[in-house]
């Protein structure tokens, strides 16, 4: 098992749904997880980073963690075609951050 | 407040030929990073700096790639020889401290293509 897997893309969603990324990772003792948005191009810039079971919302983004499925998500509410990049999901593993291979979305205007 | 600085943003060479990067992180940020990141892949830690000490370089390929981080401020990272496989972006990130909690920052990355 990879130790951090994302759901495969590329997703696609209409303008103004819900886009809904998944992650999960290998280590049961991780207590760190991030999640960075990378534009065609350019390089990662962290979205939002999330340590404790349950949800994180910020603006149009919340992250949802559950450690003892290994599981970390991140919606987008009202997607706009400005979100429309690849998604990188990071989780510590032992003393690192390992990153996840990302999942590429598009956002139909 | 400044970024990462990098250079160059660009750089073809043929197979075997040597190659140097430059990172120049955020003012007062104690941990540097170099990753390697293939075209439809996540970024992948080559070595971890804290200060002018490596803390993990166990996924840099020491009979080609090198680094340093003289006075613990900026670094540069080497191949030599390169091969076709190391066509990648080499992106340098800093942060703060070392601890796995630390938000990372990124620079803008070099494109490296061997031909």
């Amino acid at each position: 098992q990879k130790e951090v897997e994302q759901n495969s893309g590329p997703l696609s969603v209409p303008e103004g749904a819900i886009a809904s990324l998944n992650c999960t990772y290998s280590d049961r003792v991780s207590q760190s997880f991030f999640w960075y948005r990378q534009y065609s191009g350019k390089s990662p810039e962290l979205i939002m980073s999330i340590y404790s079971n349950g949800d994180k919302e910020d603006g149009r983004f919340t992250a949802q963690l559950n450690k003892a499925s290994q599981y970390v998500s991140l919606l987008i509410r009202d997607s706009q075609p400005s979100d429309s990049a690849t998604y990188l999901c990071a989780v510590n593993i032992v003393d690192k951050v390992i990153f996840g291979p990302g999942t590429s979305l598009s956002v139909i205007p | 407040e400044a970024g990462v600085a990098q250079s160059p943003r660009y750089k073809i060479i043929e197979k075997r030929q040597s190659v140097a990067f430059w990172c120049n992180p955020i003012s007062g940020h104690a941990t540097l990073y170099w990753y390697q990141q293939i075209l439809g892949q996540g970024p992948k830690l080559l070595i971890q700096f804290q200060n002018n000490g490596v803390v993990d370089d166990s996924q840099l390929p020491k009979d080609r790639f090198s680094a340093e981080r003289l006075k613990g401020v900026d670094s540069t990272l080497k191949i030599q020889p390169a091969k076709l496989e190391d066509s990648a972006v080499y992106l340098c990130a800093s942060s703060l401290g070392d601890r796995y909690t630390d938000t990372q920052y990124f620079g803008p990355g070099t494109r490296l293509t061997v031909l």
